[in-house]
């Protein structure tokens, strides 16, 4: 089974600031990636699909970058709505497996 | 719009079965696979089973594999997990997940492009 280590699990900053966040599967996944928002009390928001490709009305500041086994997502100015917990998914092989969460907060 | 409901959720003691329905709507369901999601409290997201478009393949997480079942009627437009011989670690938000694919250099890349807003199932004595 794949193993996605994501990092960090929390993340503090501000409005403007620009995060980044990494996934490491413990394979090769091409590019069988994809990124999530989570709010709380919410199901998930597809953020980033096939690692770079932005979602249809999700706004320009989430970028996806990587392939294999290095990842990133990165918000290039945190907006106020943008403070959630984060996922990485990798969709290679079952047992689909997600990262372990990234908690943004407000510094 | 697309729409994801799940229902059926609730307390249940261990041992005991449950079955979550999701009713889909504002796409043709019967073209795309569907998934199952958990997230314990607290916790985070863990992939639980899909079914493929037709209902012909279906595979598991191991931890579930021969206590619960995915399947769907596309007549209904509705996906149901079957979950029998419940135990408390199986305490968790479940949600439905609408199955996408992108085309790459002609291999098909999967992802979750829908969610519902989850059912709670708790399973407690």
């Amino acid at each position: 089974d794949i193993q996605m280590a994501q990092s960090p699990s929390s993340l503090y900053a501000s409005v403007g600031d620009r995060v980044t966040i990494t996934c490491r599967p413990t394979q090769s996944i091409k590019n069988y990636l994809s990124w999530y928002q989570q709010k709380p009390g919410q199901g998930p928001k597809l953020l980033i699909y096939a690692a770079t490709s932005l979602q249809s009305g999700v706004p320009s500041r989430f970028s996806g970058s990587g392939s294999g086994t290095d990842f990133t997502l990165t918000i290039s100015s945190l907006q106020p709505e943008d403070f959630a917990t984060y996922y990485c998914l990798q969709t290679y092989s079952t047992p689909y497996s997600f990262g372990q969460g990234t908690k943004l907060e407000i510094k | 719009q697309v729409q994801l409901e799940e229902s059926g959720g609730g307390v249940v003691q261990p041992g005991r079965s449950l079955r979550l329905s999701c009713v889909a709507s504002g796409f043709t369901f019967g073209e795309y696979g569907m998934h199952w999601v958990r997230q314990a409290p607290g916790k985070g997201l863990e992939w639980v089973a899909v079914v493929s478009y037709d209902g012909t393949n279906k595979h598991y997480r191991d931890s579930v594999k021969g206590r619960f079942t995915i399947s769907r009627d596309n007549s209904k437009n509705t996906l149901f997990l079957q979950m029998n011989s419940l135990r408390a670690e199986d305490t968790a938000v479940y949600y439905c997940a609408k199955e996408e694919s992108f085309l790459w250099f002609g291999e098909l890349l999967y992802h979750f492009d829908y969610w519902g807003q989850g059912a709670l199932v708790t399973v407690s004595s």
